[in-house]
């Protein structure tokens, strides 16, 4: 069975103060990695795609890695507008057609001034 | 450009009354979609998915169940709701070629069950 775990749970920062979050994966044969950010009340926000490990993107403050055990999200000198909640997906194996994503629990991030 | 819509955004359900969830995606064809549950402090749940019209796939046996009548449109329903079936749900859809592409989110349904 597929399995995501995120660490910290939650995680309070001081504006500026960077950060990385945590997703390690045990899976079938891994097709794809996926980051997502939540924000209260909302649907999940499609933010990147990694499908081998050593590869690497990033957006604004953000900035995802791979290795063949886990994902960071790296954030760089955070801002309060980037406080939500972060969820990491897998797409493992054959999938049936269905592309089916197990997701992790997230990791809750507030950002302070 | 591709949009998702659920409707509606909140609703509160007497217990044993029935359920109708809609979920319609514009801009795309032949999409696969989903419906999930997010409890509080917990992941999402995939509850059903559906490759194409009529084609309904189940992951959780459970008090729902869901339809797809056109090519956008996901119904997700219950005859009788339970307390248990409070919580958030969530439409999404992905495209269906190339394989292992991100799935998109709809806004999401309040339900609560009184």
């Amino acid at each position: 069975e597929d399995q995501v775990t995120q660490s910290p749970e939650a995680l309070r920062l001081q504006e500026g103060e960077s950060s990385s979050l945590n997703c390690s994966y045990t899976v079938s044969g891994l097709r794809g990695l996926f980051w997502y950010r939540q924000d209260p009340g909302k649907g999940p926000e499609f933010l990147f795609t990694l499908y081998s490990a050593g590869e690497e993107k990033e957006k604004e403050r953000l900035k995802a890695t791979l290795t063949k055990k886990e994902s960071f999200l790296h954030i760089t000198a955070p801002k309060p507008e980037d406080s939500a909640t972060y969820l990491c997906a897998v797409q493992a194996g054959v999938t049936g057609g269905g592309n089916k994503l197990t997701f992790g629990t997230g990791t809750q991030l507030k950002v302070e001034l | 450009s591709q949009t998702i819509h659920q409707w509606p955004a909140t609703l509160v359900q007497p217990v044993g009354s029935p359920l109708s969830l809609e979920c319609t995606v514009e801009g795309t064809s032949n999409p696969n979609l989903y419906w999930y549950r997010q409890a509080a402090g917990r992941g999402l749940q995939l509850l059903f998915y559906s490759v194409g019209i009529g084609q309904i796939s189940s992951e959780v046996p459970q008090n729902l169940s869901a339809s797809r009548p056109q090519d956008r449109q996901f119904i997700l329903s219950s005859k009788k709701l339970l307390l248990s079936d409070s919580g958030f749900y969530l439409c999404a859809w992905s495209v269906r070629r190339p394989p292992y592409q991100p799935q998109h989110f709809g806004d999401g349904t309040r339900l609560s069950i009184l």
